[in-house]
């Protein structure tokens, strides 16, 4: 079955510190991938995306994430976090051509920034 | 509106009762998604819709569970004989496309006593 794994349950750093939560995907095939951010008390949104072309995507916020085919990973990564970065982080994969019109998601980093 | 919108914003019912749990997307957007998403897990899918069609219900866990769209914009979650095991956030999200990105209403939190 397909599905995601986010290694990370929990994350406390202190601002400034250099950020990487890892993720990985169980689909052979075409896939797009996501990172959503959920800040405290607000509704889930786009962090950044892979579709296709260059596999390191840039995108809110400082954010990047790399996708590694023969990993079938998609980490996300940021240099110097700030506290404004605490919130939960979910990796979602929409598979293609699968049949399926799904997108799976992971069980979510909460991120904790101390000021 | 701006967003996608969804009501209640917070439900408790009790034990057997029916709730109905409303989206609104985002004017345009073809694809709709439900997902219900318990305490300390991440969204699990339940259902798609492009347009007024239902394309997958294969994540809705019961035949409890009932969702449509009938003029393809607002969709309605319908949960009968609610369950303990029902309580979660019921996201709703829409898209342009299929595989695009995602935009999430704020959800409804759903308690059954």
């Amino acid at each position: 079955a397909q599905s995601v794994s986010q290694h990370n349950h929990h994350v406390i750093l202190s601002e400034a510190a250099s950020l990487e939560l890892g993720c990985n995907y169980s689909y052979g095939g075409t896939v797009n991938l996501f990172w959503y951010v959920q800040y405290p008390g607000q509704h889930l949104q786009l962090l950044l995306k892979y579709f296709s072309g260059d596999p390191l995507v840039k995108g809110i916020k400082g954010f990047e994430a790399e996708f590694i085919k023969s990993k079938f990973s998609f980490n996300l990564r940021k240099p110097s976090v700030q506290w404004s970065d605490t919130a939960e982080y979910f990796c979602a994969v929409s598979p293609l051509n699968s049949g399926t019109y799904k997108y799976i998601f992971g069980t979510g980093t909460r991120l904790k920034v101390l000021a | 509106g701006a967003g996608v919108s969804q009501s209640p914003r917070y439900k408790v019912a009790k034990r057997g009762q029916d709730v109905a749990l409303r989206c609104d997307p985002i004017s345009g957007h073809v694809s709709l998604f439900w997902y219900q998403q318990a305490l300390g897990q991440g969204p699990e899918f339940l259902t798609y819709f492009q347009n007024e069609a239902q394309l997958d219900k294969s994540g809705l866990p019961s035949d409890r569970f009932f969702a449509e769209r009938p003029e393809g914009s607002v969709s309605t979650l319908k949960i009968q004989r609610t369950q303990q095991e029902d309580s979660a956030v019921y996201l709703c999200a829409s898209s342009l496309e299929r595989t695009g990105e995602l935009f999430f209403g704020e959800g409804s939190r759903l308690t059954v006593l």
